[in-house]
């Protein structure tokens, strides 16, 4: 699976788009991007994934750049509840395969008021 | 509520006792996973199960023993552990006929070892 990188940690005040970044220069053609969020002392959370194209969801949209080595995951309007450690993850998941997903330390968003 | 679902949630034990944390899905899902997280460090992968076969075990101590019976139940067998075991187990499934990489995981089991 392709490594990612994450800033540590972002602020965003509530009510405007929190942008999170993620680097993944080595992706691979056949690797999706995923992301999911934990908030504090309860599980991940599945958001969004995408392959090559931009993607929506009633949680978040996801940008894929053209050439596919960064990604940016977009919470329109952030509220408090948002405030969580966000996982980007590159991995490859064909049909009849299992989500061996390795999470590194991601980004805390802090959603302030 | 995710449809998966752990038990105990909090679990203090001894470093002779043997103890043992369950995991059920009630999602229809064939693959299940067992997840560690200790205090400040990303999640570690640790077994994955695919139709109650053991297709992945992540170097994990032989002193951790899982156990599929079926596709919706998954036990995290404990003993003789260390106090560097104290984290939080989290369990997870997946449909692996259907997009495998979305994982829903269940509230976790926190563990401490005394």
């Amino acid at each position: 699976d392709a490594k990612t990188t994450q800033p540590t940690s972002m602020d965003c005040a509530e009510g405007r788009a929190a942008n999170l970044p993620c680097n993944h220069s080595t992706i691979s053609g056949n690797e999706y991007v995923y992301w999911y969020r934990q908030i504090h002392s309860q599980g991940p959370q599945y958001i969004i994934h995408g392959l090559k194209n931009n993607e929506t969801n009633e949680m978040a949209s996801l940008i894929i750049t053209e050439d596919r080595k960064s990604s940016t995951l977009i919470l329109p309007h952030a509220t408090l509840r948002d405030t969580a450690v966000y996982y980007c993850i590159a991995s490859y998941h064909g049909s009849g395969n299992t989500g061996k997903l390795i999470f590194g330390q991601g980004t805390t968003l802090q959603v302030k008021p | 509520e995710t449809g998966v679902t752990q038990t105990p949630r909090h679990l203090v034990m001894g470093m002779t006792n043997k103890k043992s944390l369950k995991c059920e899905q009630h999602l229809g899902h064939n693959a299940m996973y067992w997840y560690k997280q200790s205090a400040k460090k990303p999640l570690e992968l640790m077994f994955v199960y695919n139709f109650k076969e053991q297709t992945e075990n992540n170097s994990v101590p032989s002193r951790f023993s899982p156990e599929c019976p079926n596709s919706s139940h998954l036990f995290l067998h404990l003993h003789t552990l260390q106090p560097e075991d104290s984290a939080l187990y989290l369990c997870a499934s997946s449909q692996v006929s259907r997009l495998a990489g979305e994982l829903f995981f269940g509230e976790g089991s926190r563990l401490t070892v005394l």
